[in-house]
């Protein structure tokens, strides 16, 4: 059965700091994986997908991918405080499913 | 666009009773999901569809049943509340799977759900 793992937090992190979430996964054969941010009481959004090995960078984001030692990583730079929220990360498994961690609560201190 | 909506936002049902929660979409998606988020969880699939007239179980389906007679609509009907479904319902929907963006999921705002 395929896994996704995060570590639940909260991670607090000074502002304008660089926030590192992470997320490893079982499945040796993902191939897509996807960075969603969650507000308390509302529903994901997302920030980012990757599918190749390396960094992928997107305005304060950046979602990194290491296949062989399969993990995930997201770093915010410049940390706000509108950046505190959960962050779920999913990869994809078979038949259009996405697998979800239960995320990582990130916490920015003004 | 409205994007996803989902009705009602909040719900109390007594055990055994029975309702559909309601989710639509105008973006003009083949797929849709719903899912239940439970407190400090991730999301968990209860049940997907990739077109009207073809619906496939998740990995939580029991206690659920679900319709998708147009692309807009994908209704979630549960039958004989237990506490157990006591939980938050998102229904998200996508143009396509693979590697592309279209490939997004967009979420509706949820449906809060408490069993009694």
């Amino acid at each position: 059965q395929k896994e996704v793992e995060q570590n639940s937090g909260p991670l607090s992190v000074p502002e304008g700091a660089i926030a590192s979430l992470n997320c490893t996964y079982s499945d040796r054969g993902s191939q897509s994986f996807f960075w969603y941010r969650q507000y308390s009481g509302k529903s994901p959004e997302l920030i980012m997908f990757i599918y190749s090995n390396g960094d992928k960078e997107d305005g304060r984001f950046t979602a990194q991918l290491n296949k062989a030692s399969q993990y995930v990583s997201l770093l915010i730079r410049d940390s706000q405080p509108s950046d505190s929220a959960t962050y779920l990360c999913a990869e994809r498994g078979s038949n259009y499913q996405l697998i979800w961690g239960a995320g990582t609560k990130l916490i920015i201190k003004p | 666009n409205a994007g996803v909506t989902q009705t009602p936002k909040f719900r109390i049902l007594k055990i055994g009773q029975s309702m559909t929660l309601q989710c639509a979409q105008d973006m003009n998606h083949n797929y849709m999901y719903w899912y239940r988020q439970d407190p400090g969880m991730g999301l968990k699939l209860i049940y997907y569809s990739v077109g009207a007239g073809i619906t496939d179980k998740g990995e939580v389906p029991n206690g659920y049943n679900v319709s998708r007679s147009t692309t807009e609509d994908f209704p979630l009907r549960l039958e004989l509340a237990a506490p157990s479904q006591t939980s938050v319902y998102f229904c998200a929907s996508s143009y396509s799977v693979g590697p592309e963006a279209r490939e997004t999921q967009y979420f509706g705002p949820g449906t809060r759900l408490l069993v009694l």
